[in-house]
């Protein structure tokens, strides 16, 4: 497609569930990043991608959170025995580098931790 | 680290009215600004950014920003504000860390244009 792509749009899960969420970034973007937005609050960052690898992982808020990003494009963000804390809007964008240029956001994944 | 702040949460304007939606930063280094979008239920959607140059920058939907070094500031505007403009506004500015960069955003400000 032409923009980034996230799924699921929405995902609803008990406390202490697993959940996975997709990112399929804009084709030929080399840099992939994952934030995530609480209601009424600015975006916050997670992590970082260039290529493979996590060039910068410093937002991730404890060890459940962990985000793959295995052939360079497609990225999942993984979190483990969700917390209710955790419902937020997981978003993700991508850009052609890391440089000066923006970022293009997907809509968002909606998780709702009951 | 650099950061940016939006000290309004709400600014309101009726329409055909100009509109100003404030955002001061702090970086260490040439600051490489952001503004972004938000409309209800969407993703972010990129507005304009300042890189260098001239400090007027003109973006979509016909907004603008300046750029102002000596006031730390990157203030959005649009001469005439629409009903359709109403939404969630993010200053944003570019931190380099190493080799890696990441936009950092401000908290936001809610912009309710009415008739």
């Amino acid at each position: 497609g032409a923009g980034v792509s996230q799924t699921p749009s929405n995902k609803v899960t008990e406390k202490g569930k697993y959940v996975e969420l997709r990112c399929d970034p804009i084709s030929g973007h080399t840099a992939l990043y994952w934030y995530r937005q609480s209601l009424g609050q600015g975006p916050e960052f997670l992590i970082y991608f260039q290529g493979t690898g996590a060039a910068d992982d410093s937002g991730l808020p404890n060890d459940r959170f962990f985000a793959v990003r295995p052939e360079g494009s497609v990225s999942t963000l993984k979190i483990q025995r969700t917390e209710r804390g955790d419902s937020a809007v997981y978003l993700c964008a991508s850009s052609a580098g890391q440089g000066h240029g923006e970022l293009f956001f997907g809509e968002g994944s909606r998780l709702t931790v009951l | 680290a650099q950061s940016v702040a939006q000290p309004e949460d709400q600014v309101n304007v009726a329409e055909g009215n100009p509109l100003t939606v404030k955002c001061t930063y702090s970086v260490s280094g040439n600051p490489y600004l952001f503004w972004y979008v938000q409309y209800p239920n969407r993703g972010l959607q990129f507005l304009l950014k300042y890189i260098t140059g001239d400090n007027l920058v003109k973006g979509s939907y016909g907004f603008e920003a300046e750029f102002n070094k000596s006031q730390t500031s990157f203030h959005l505007k649009k001469p005439s504000a629409l009903v359709s403009d109403s939404a969630l506004y993010f200053c944003a500015v570019r931190d380099f860390t190493g080799t890696a960069s990441k936009l950092t955003f401000g908290t936001g400000t809610r912009l309710q244009v009415t008739l």
